[in-house]
């Protein structure tokens, strides 16, 4: 089976740095991926990392290792819309198409 | 572009009552489709994926007879709960992906379903 274990809740201010961690146990394991998803919504794409490494995508980056089995969203410059669910995946294959299995969330709140 | 629609966005029905629940990929084709549900304040569970022309293939535990899912076209997949009872009362949420081996899986907005 699968496992993923993030923090359930986090707390920063405004322009604040944060580092949601992310670790991992599976099997045919092919990237890792992060997702957000504001309370009522549905879940929007972040990040995605294949491979070793930090991927940066403007305020937000993205680091996994493979070896650890771990990885984490780094959010920069934090503004209050970034409060919100932040949901690490491990991708899975599935016949043509990857499979996703979703940690259970991190409850990101900016504070003023 | 890859966006995915979902319809209706809210359903309120009587228990006993089938809902059918429509994901579209709007400008794109979806090879595979991916259905999930999510209970307040968790995580989003798979339910079963669809790929277009073949039967769905269900996680452990989801009932193929209740939650039947039907990808008809590689734009449209729908997913009905038969006699639904209050606690299938949740988020439902479709996501597509065009299965060429990207990563990302583009998500319907969501419908959330109330059974009384």
């Amino acid at each position: 089976g699968q496992s993923l274990e993030q923090p359930s809740e986090v707390t920063a201010v405004e322009g604040a740095i944060v580092q949601i961690n992310c670790t991992y146990q599976t099997s045919g394991f092919y990237g890792l991926s992060w997702y957000q998803q504001h309370d009522g919504g549905a879940p929007t794409f972040l990040s995605y990392n294949a491979l070793d490494g930090l991927e940066e995508t403007g305020r937000f980056s993205s680091f996994l290792s493979r070896s650890d089995s771990y990885g984490y969203l780094l959010l920069q410059e934090l503004q209050m819309k970034d409060s919100a669910s932040y949901f690490c995946a491990v991708s899975l294959f599935s016949g043509s198409a990857r499979q996703l299995t979703f940690g259970s969330g991190t409850q990101l709140t900016v504070l003023p | 572009g890859a966006v995915v629609s979902q319809h209706p966005s809210r359903v309120i029905c009587k228990s006993g009552t089938s809902v059918k629940i429509e994901c579209r990929s709007l400008d794109f084709q979806a090879t595979t489709m991916f259905w999930y549900r999510q209970f307040p304040k968790q995580s989003l569970m798979l339910m079963a994926t669809s790929n277009e022309g073949s039967k769905a293939t269900y996680e452990q535990g989801v009932e193929k007879d209740k939650f039947l899912i039907n990808h008809a076209s590689l734009t449209l997949s729908t997913l009905t709960v038969t006699s639904a009872h209050p606690e299938d009362s949740s988020f439902y949420i479709c996501s597509a992906s065009t299965g060429t081996g990207g990563e990302t899986q583009y998500f319907g907005p969501g419908t959330r379903l109330l059974v009384l």
